[in-house]
């Protein structure tokens, strides 16, 4: 069965600073995608980035990109150049074939100006 | 622009009345979902649906119905409101691929009392 693990329930960063995320996962399928959403205090979902399991490079979207590291299975997001609107909860999400989508418990980010 | 809308957004309610929460999206996805996010629990499956009239249960199906006659809807029914059913239920779908990612509606705010 498909796990994700968050285990960071809560993070702090300074403003301009980098953080990352962790995410690790467990999945017996060669064949999977990854990806990072975020919800502010608003409440909706966000797409932030993806990376395949085939994918050689890591993604990156701006000032997010996702430390792949498939033999330890985990899918870091890296947030550099921090704001305060970064100020969210992140979810780590993994999908086999775009149809049973599995989220992790999320990590809450608090940017400190 | 194709979207997902989820109505009604807020909605508070008696135990043992039955629910239902409508899902409307027009990116014409196979893949329908239905979750809910509890603090402490993140996401956590309902129901799920991969095309019209294919419906299966999720991790916390129990009290919870859905049906599928459409591509485009995907409602959720509460059978007999409970208070543990007091939550945020997001709907979302996807399109089958390992690339394709999950869109999500606003979510719908349920108080049961």
């Amino acid at each position: 069965a498909q796990k994700i693990t968050q285990t960071q329930p809560g993070m702090f960063v300074q403003e301009k600073e980098a953080v990352t995320l962790d995410c690790t996962y467990d999945t017996s399928d060669p064949s999977y995608g990854l990806f990072w959403y975020k919800q502010p205090s608003s409440g909706e979902m966000i797409f932030l980035i993806y990376q395949g399991s085939y994918d050689q490079q890591n993604a990156t979207e701006g000032r997010y990109s996702l430390n792949f590291q498939k033999a330890r299975k985990s899918a870091n997001l890296v947030i550099s150049a921090s704001q305060l609107g970064d100020s969210a909860m992140y979810f780590c999400a993994m999908t086999q074939g775009g149809q049973n989508f599995v989220f992790g418990p999320g990590t809450r980010l608090s940017v400190l100006p | 622009d194709a979207e997902i809308t989820q109505s009604p957004r807020h909605k508070i309610t008696e135990t043992g009345r039955q629910v239902t929460l409508a899902c409307h999206q027009t990116w014409n996805h196979n893949n329908m979902f239905w979750y809910r996010q509890d603090l402490g629990h993140g996401l956590r499956l309902i129901h799920y649906s991969y095309g019209v009239q294919d419906t299966n249960k999720g991790e916390v199906s129990d009290g919870y119905s859905v049906s599928r006659s459409n591509t485009e809807d995907l409602p959720l029914t509460l059978e007999s409101a409970a208070s543990s059913q007091t939550s945020v239920y997001f709907c979302a779908s996807s399109e089958t691929g390992i690339g394709n990612t999950i869109y999500f509606g606003e979510g719908s705010w349920l108080t049961v009392v």
